[in-house]
């Protein structure tokens, strides 16, 4: 069974400039996340898709950042004009869960490595 | 912080030893998963516990549940050099809410 693919895996660019990230869940699963895990820090949730619906987006810094989840499949993120402080890896991770109350086993992509100069 | 808390930061033991890392969170729970990750790499699944079960076992490892302290362990027992990783705790809401903690680094030393 195929894992979670993302890409870029590595993104370098510049302040103000803006960047995108791709992510294919694992054939199936109906729940897809998108999280920020700056270095030294545990994962924290930037939005969440139920099929192509958005469960939660509380902690996306919507001014900045964006996400689709076309035909609840596959998944963009979005960030437009990057900051300095969005250096940090973006991990996308899916769940076969189709119940977003009751959250089993994630699996995580690679993750998508973004310094912003 | 809305994170979970764990402690120890940073772990470092001898191969053969066990290694012992806690859990702390704030709200009640549908349940708590651990996971691992190797530097560099994403995320992997290693154990979830029910609020309703008190302990839980998966070869090497050892986790506990203590819903009324809000706290959780994960025990490896006789670690090898290839258990060096970081290992993170999540909880989930009733709400759907999953919430990671900071992490601890483990280090097992050959």
């Amino acid at each position: 069974e195929a894992g979670v693919a993302q890409s870029p895996r590595y993104k370098i660019i510049e302040k103000r400039q803006s960047v995108a990230f791709w992510c294919n869940p694992i054939s199936g699963h109906a729940t897809l996340y998108w999280y920020q895990q700056i270095l030294g820090q545990g994962p924290k949730l930037l939005i969440q898709f139920q099929n192509n619906g958005v469960v939660d987006d509380s902690q996306l810094p919507k001014d900045r950042f964006s996400a689709e989840r076309l035909k609840g499949v596959d998944s963009t993120l979005k960030i437009q004009p990057a900051k300095l402080e969005d250096s940090a890896v973006y991990l996308c991770a899916s769940s076969v869960s189709s119940d977003f109350r009751n959250t089993g086993e994630l699996f995580f992509g690679e993750g998508s490595r973004l310094t912003v100069l | 912080s809305q994170q979970g808390e764990e402690d120890p930061q940073a772990l470092s033991i001898q191969e053969g030893e066990n290694a012992t890392m806690n859990c702390s969170y704030k709200t009640s729970i549908n349940n708590l998963q651990w996971y691992r990750q190797n530097s560099g790499r994403g995320l992997v699944h290693l154990i979830l516990i029910r609020s309703n079960e008190r302990e839980k076992h998966s070869g090497r490892l050892r986790v506990t549940l203590d819903t009324s302290k809000k706290s959780s362990s994960l025990l490896i027992t006789a670690s090898r050099a290839a258990d060096t990783a970081s290992y993170f705790c999540a909880y989930n809401t009733n709400a759907g809410k999953s919430t990671f903690g900071d992490g601890t680094t483990l280090t097992v030393k050959p």
